[in-house]
């Protein structure tokens, strides 16, 4: 079972709203990822760290930005959420090793109205 | 460009049967490729893991087999069930780019067992 726990599961928010969606592992795993997938549609990274005060963006533009001031902790913060903004975002672990599995979260549908 | 293809319609399989899911790729050289599931409003949940220089790995009733000739994965279920209705994800890991550790994802195919 993995350890990692994302909140909130929904979130349904106004236009211009500022959001914080939160991600804790309890694993000690240096390695932390954001993913937006849209229904159908594969995982698309959007954020990525590989330690604490390290944090580099991923293949896909995304206007959110990441902190990783703990170990244990990665939140993907938008300033001003748009309808565009819509869309399910997983975070994911893993320890160091280059062929090591990632373990997901239940993820956060985030719904912009 | 660099592309991972699954099977994009549903696969339906009768119970008991054998389910083979697919999993092709161009211009990749993958050092590994890994096997996820995914249930609906969830994260996936790590499978398998195969190298370039592996051919077929087993788990339980679970198959994958890496052939780099023909670009392509083939995931097999045997004796399956309605609880292996799921979406099934495919990721490559290639040293010549794409994503953090170059982990990238392919669209999944949605599996349907029939009772």
């Amino acid at each position: 079972e993995a350890d990692i726990y994302q909140t909130p599961r929904y979130l349904v928010i106004g236009t211009g709203k500022k959001i914080t969606l939160e991600c804790s592992q309890t694993m000690g795993h240096d390695k932390m990822y954001w993913y937006q997938q849209d229904p159908g549609m594969e995982l698309h990274l959007i954020h990525y760290s590989y330690g604490v005060n390290s944090t580099e963006k991923g293949d896909l533009s995304s206007e959110s930005t990441v902190s990783r001031i703990r170990t244990e902790h990665f939140p993907l913060t938008l300033e001003s959420a748009r309808p565009s903004h819509t869309s399910q975002y997983l975070c994911a672990s893993r320890i160091s090793g280059v062929s090591e599995k990632l373990f997901f979260g239940s993820g956060t549908q985030l719904s912009v109205l | 460009s660099q592309k991972i293809e699954q099977n994009s319609e549903a696969l339906n399989i009768q119970e008991g049967k054998t389910a083979t899911l697919t999993c092709n790729y161009t211009n990749y050289s993958p050092a590994y490729l890994q096997w996820y599931r995914q249930d609906p409003g969830r994260g996936p949940v790590f499978l398998l893991l195969i190298r370039e220089n592996e051919k077929e790995k087993r788990k339980e009733r679970l198959k994958v087999t890496f052939d780099t000739t023909l670009k392509q994965s083939l995931f097999h279920i045997t004796a399956s069930q309605p609880a292996d209705s799921a979406t099934y994800l495919c990721a490559l890991l290639s040293y010549s780019g794409g994503g953090a550790d170059g982990l990238t994802f392919g669209k999944g195919t949605h599996l349907i067992i029939q009772p």
